[in-house]
């Protein structure tokens, strides 16, 4: 089984909103991965969690906040977002033999 | 700072034909990948490619690693409509598992 698993696939929200994204994986990867996608642009790094630990962010703005509350499990927290945050969101996990695997995706609009 | 660039950006082909794809990264790395993106959707892993001299082929598409000219191809065979996607490669930098994508190369197979 290597599939990782994203919820919701998409999700509509206003600025004063507080919503989460969530990936599950449960493959025992050690590191995992969240990434924001633009129309027409490569996968943009915003945090690598490695053995649950946060290990980069990637200055990402605080309205975005993860959380790794255990290894199978990684969210992305959402407050005060932006109409220039909708993106396609990804999560990834890196397997111990060097694979990284994506999930299907986070579709985002904020209105 | 790794940087990942790739060319070319746009490519198109015929139904047939041959053609490669380059990847070029800044900073030293052992790890590379190759993943597929068809619109509206997520990536599709290809290739990982973990050693200087790396080959890895899967049907009309190859992939190889030259780690000292921090150089990647990707080599498609007859190229046939269903290869049209856009293409990236992504580079590990290291010890923190952070993954950079290339610029992509969306590729578009003729008749």
């Amino acid at each position: 089984d290597t599939e990782v698993t994203q919820t919701p696939k998409h999700l509509v929200m206003g600025m004063t909103n507080k919503k989460s994204l969530k990936c599950e994986q449960h493959m025992g990867h050690r590191a995992m991965y969240w990434y924001k996608q633009k129309a027409k642009k490569p996968p943009e790094l915003m945090f690598v969690y490695s053995y649950e630990k946060l290990s980069i962010n990637e200055s990402v703005p605080s309205r975005f906040s993860p959380e790794c509350p255990n290894s199978s499990l990684l969210n992305l927290h959402l407050h005060a977002l932006q109409p220039e945050d909708s993106a396609l969101y990804l999560c990834a996990s890196l397997s111990d033999a060097n694979t990284i695997y994506f999930g299907e995706g986070s579709w985002l609009t904020v209105v | 700072e790794l940087k990942v660039e790739q060319n070319p950006l746009f490519l198109s082909m015929q139904e047939g034909k041959n053609y490669t794809i380059y990847c070029n990264y800044s900073t030293t790395s052992d790890r590379l990948y190759w993943y597929r993106q068809d619109p509206g959707k997520s990536l599709e892993s290809l290739f990982v490619l973990l050693s200087n001299g790396a080959v890895k082929q899967e049907g009309r598409l190859m992939a190889s690693l030259d780690t000292k000219a921090r150089l990647s191809t990707l080599h498609i065979t007859a190229a046939v409509h269903d290869l049209s996607a856009t293409y990236f490669c992504a580079v590990d930098g290291g010890a923190t598992n952070k993954l950079i994508f290339g610029t992509g190369t969306l590729l578009a197979v003729q008749p």
